[in-house]
């Protein structure tokens, strides 16, 4: 079956440093590839995805290239800032018929101090 | 607001008593979807609803727990009979797109944090 793999948290950082969370995935077919992020309080919020391999997923400084070689999703940010302190989960879409079904990593904390 | 709202936030039930979670999705969202995100894992998919029709119910761990979504907007998850393995946040997200056109990018609620003693 399909299954996602982040690297364990927490995360710590200071404001401004750079910021990487590893994801490798296994999945059969031609899965397209997100990044969830949990704010405190708040509910899953998408917040990049990429639907096939070498494209790249991008949004409020975050990046993650697809890398079907290496079967990878990393995040990456340049410059972090306090108000990015949340939860990411990286996640799959099952191809095929079930591509509305998503699998999810176990998610890394992010914390970042001024 | 124009969110994914879930009722209850919290609920502690005892061992062996019936919980209902219930979730008003975003409106006019035509697919709907139930995960359970238990401590320290990321959310597992339980079932998916296409308008009324639950179309996906291969992740309910067992027959103690049913969902439902009538008229096709509102959806309620219970479980019956409730174990301590039950205990975990039941995740409600929901979509504008049906079918093969889902493409992952889902809205989610807060979750219903459930603990059973």
């Amino acid at each position: 079956g399909n299954s996602v793999t982040q690297m364990e948290g927490p995360v710590t950082l200071s404001e401004e440093a750079f910021l990487t969370i590893n994801c490798t995935y296994t999945a059969t077919g031609y899965p397209s590839l997100f990044w969830y992020v949990q704010y405190p309080g708040e509910g899953l919020q998408l917040l990049l995805k990429a639907t096939k391999a070498d494209d790249k997923g991008s949004n409020k400084g975050f990046e993650a290239t697809y890398r079907k070689e290496t079967t990878s999703f990393h995040l990456e940010k340049g410059s972090v800032q306090v108000s990015d302190s949340a939860v990411y989960f990286c996640a799959l879409s099952d191809s095929g018929g079930s591509n509305y079904k998503l699998t999810f990593g176990k998610g890394t904390l992010l914390t970042v101090n001024p | 607001g124009a969110g994914v709202s879930q009722s209850p936030r919290y609920k502690v039930a005892k061992r062996g008593q019936d919980v209902a979670l219930r979730c008003d999705p975003i409106s006019g969202h035509v697919s709907l979807f139930w995960y359970q995100q238990a401590l320290g894992q990321g959310p597992e998919f339980l079932t998916y609803f296409q308008n009324e029709a639950q179309l996906d119910k291969s992740g309910l761990p067992s027959d103690r727990f049913f969902a439902e979504r009538p008229e096709g907007s509102v959806s309620t998850l219970k479980i019956q009979r409730t174990q301590q393995e039950d205990s975990a946040v039941y995740l409600c997200a929901s979509s504008p797109k049906s079918g093969l056109l889902n493409t992952g990018e889902l809205f989610f609620g807060e979750g219903s944090r459930l603990t059973v003693l």
